[in-house]
């Protein structure tokens, strides 16, 4: 089956520093990985499209400046949360689409296990 | 508007009951219905996937329905298990390269 994970699993860090989150496919190639964040109790709230190769697309009410994303290569998507601050603190979480259908037909996404940031 | 509702919100059963989940969607033109598992602080781990020509699909004690004509789905869990306690998300794709429209999910409590 497909495999994405993310690195790293959790992070604490002071008010003001950034803190970077790696994402890969491991087992496919994604020319298109998501970014969500997830508050407690809440669903997942879409960020940014991260497409390999190009700019991200930001949803509405995402600052790209502080969210920055880069997707280097099929198999890797960063998001680097800059100068971070408690409120940035939550549940992150990436996918990856098989676009290529290589594990699956039904061009699915599949997600990472999560990263916990808390800022103090 | 595209939009997924759920229900239950919650829903507490006992050990070895069955117990079925309801998702209702408006989101158009239709591609594909997910039903997740999410655990506490992981990520959702798929469960299902059906387009609009499946109208049921299983993956051993999990069982969804799909009616693309009233535009309803449900997650039918058969014998639960203590490690069922999770939420439950289900997840509709639009046609094209359009945003997965997510449900706020069910949280289930499998209890001895």
């Amino acid at each position: 089956g497909a495999v994405v994970s993310q690195h790293p699993s959790w992070v604490i860090c002071k008010s003001g520093t950034s803190v970077k989150i790696e994402c890969r496919s491991l087992d496919f190639q994604a020319t298109t990985m998501f970014w969500y964040r997830q508050f407690p109790k809440q669903s997942l709230m879409l960020m940014a499209t991260s497409n390999e190769g190009s700019k991200a697309t930001y949803e509405q009410g995402v600052e790209k400046d502080k969210f920055l994303i880069n997707h280097a290569s099929l198999t890797l998507s960063t998001l680097t949360v800059t100068s971070a601050h408690p409120e940035d603190s939550s549940f992150y979480i990436c996918s990856a689409r098989d676009s290529r259908g290589s594990v699956s037909s039904y061009n699915e996404q599949f997600f990472g296990p999560g990263t916990r940031l808390t800022v103090l | 508007k595209n939009q997924v509702e759920q229900s239950p919100q919650s829903l507490i059963i006992l050990e070895g009951k069955n117990c079925t989940l309801q998702c209702n969607y408006t989101v158009s033109p239709f591609s594909n219905l997910r039903w997740y598992k999410q655990d506490t602080g992981r990520g959702p781990v798929s469960l299902t996937i059906m387009t609009f020509s499946e109208n049921t699909k299983s993956n051993g004690r999990y069982t969804a329905t799909l009616d693309a004509d009233t535009k309803q789905s449900s997650l039918h869990i058969t014998a639960s298990q203590l490690s069922d306690s999770a939420s439950y998300i289900c997840v509709v794709s639009a046609q094209g390269n359009t945003p997965l429209v997510f449900g706020k999910g069910t949280r289930l409590s499998v209890i001895a």
